[in-house]
């Protein structure tokens, strides 16, 4: 059972390059959320999905898409990433309506150029 | 939305003693409160969690405290160990919400040998 896990762990890219974070999961959970991590700023929530093939937004949504086609897995895109968007990215996962606790994944480290 | 706040940011103790990192909440539905542990280079691992209807929960070395009239709550670590040195996040979040949490900044704790 490997929990949440992200693909790539590191990254650099240069501003107007666009990159896909994959988050796969392996719990059969329900509900999947991208955050993005800034020092001194805690964690903020993105978007989110309450389950395959429904994605909603969180705080920050500007400048990220998502999508879930699979249960399983759920994608964050940059279609044209800017220097603001360098940040530590983490997934997480949840069971479903009654259980409230969210497991992370290890990271995704982003930086944009 | 909910803001959540933290403090201290930074704190430091001598092993064997205790340390306390306390939040406040602005929304008064907040029902669920997790905390979590972030080791460098990790993604956050839930420690311990309170909903609502307790007022204190304890788990080992660790415990959890929350004032719902007042709207904070508070992680106690006794007896502290060089492996507790990490960054603390609290978080607050709502059933009705999708359980999407607010994160407060963080605590970085040291833990002096």
């Amino acid at each position: 059972n490997a929990g949440v896990t992200q693909t790539p762990k590191f990254r650099v890219l240069k501003t107007g390059q666009s990159m896909t974070l994959l988050c796969a999961q392996d719990m059969n959970h329900e509900y999947m959320y991208w955050y993005r991590q800034d020092p001194g700023m805690g964690l903020r929530l993105i978007h989110y999905s309450v389950g395959e093939g429904t994605t909603a937004k969180g705080e920050v949504p500007d400048g990220y898409n998502v999508s879930r086609l699979k249960k399983q897995n759920f994608l964050l895109g940059l279609e044209s990433a800017a220097p603001s968007q360098t940040s530590v990215y983490f997934c997480a996962s949840r069971w479903g309506l009654a259980v409230e606790t969210q497991y992370f994944g290890p990271g995704t480290r982003l930086l944009v150029l | 939305g909910e803001n959540v706040e933290q403090h201290p940011s930074t704190l430091s103790v001598q092993e064997g003693d205790s340390a306390v990192i306390k939040c406040t909440y602005s929304d008064s539905a907040s029902n669920y409160f997790p905390w979590y542990k972030q080791e460098l280079g990790k993604g956050p691992q839930l420690i311990i969690d309170i909903r609502s209807n307790v007022g204190e929960k304890k788990d080992q070395r660790i415990a959890v405290t929350l004032n719902k009239t007042a709207k904070h709550f508070s992680l106690h670590i006794t007896e502290t160990q060089p492996e507790d040195s990490a960054v603390y996040f609290c978080a607050a979040s709502v059933r009705t919400n999708d359980y999407k949490l607010s994160f407060g900044a963080g605590t970085t704790v040291t833990v002096r040998a």
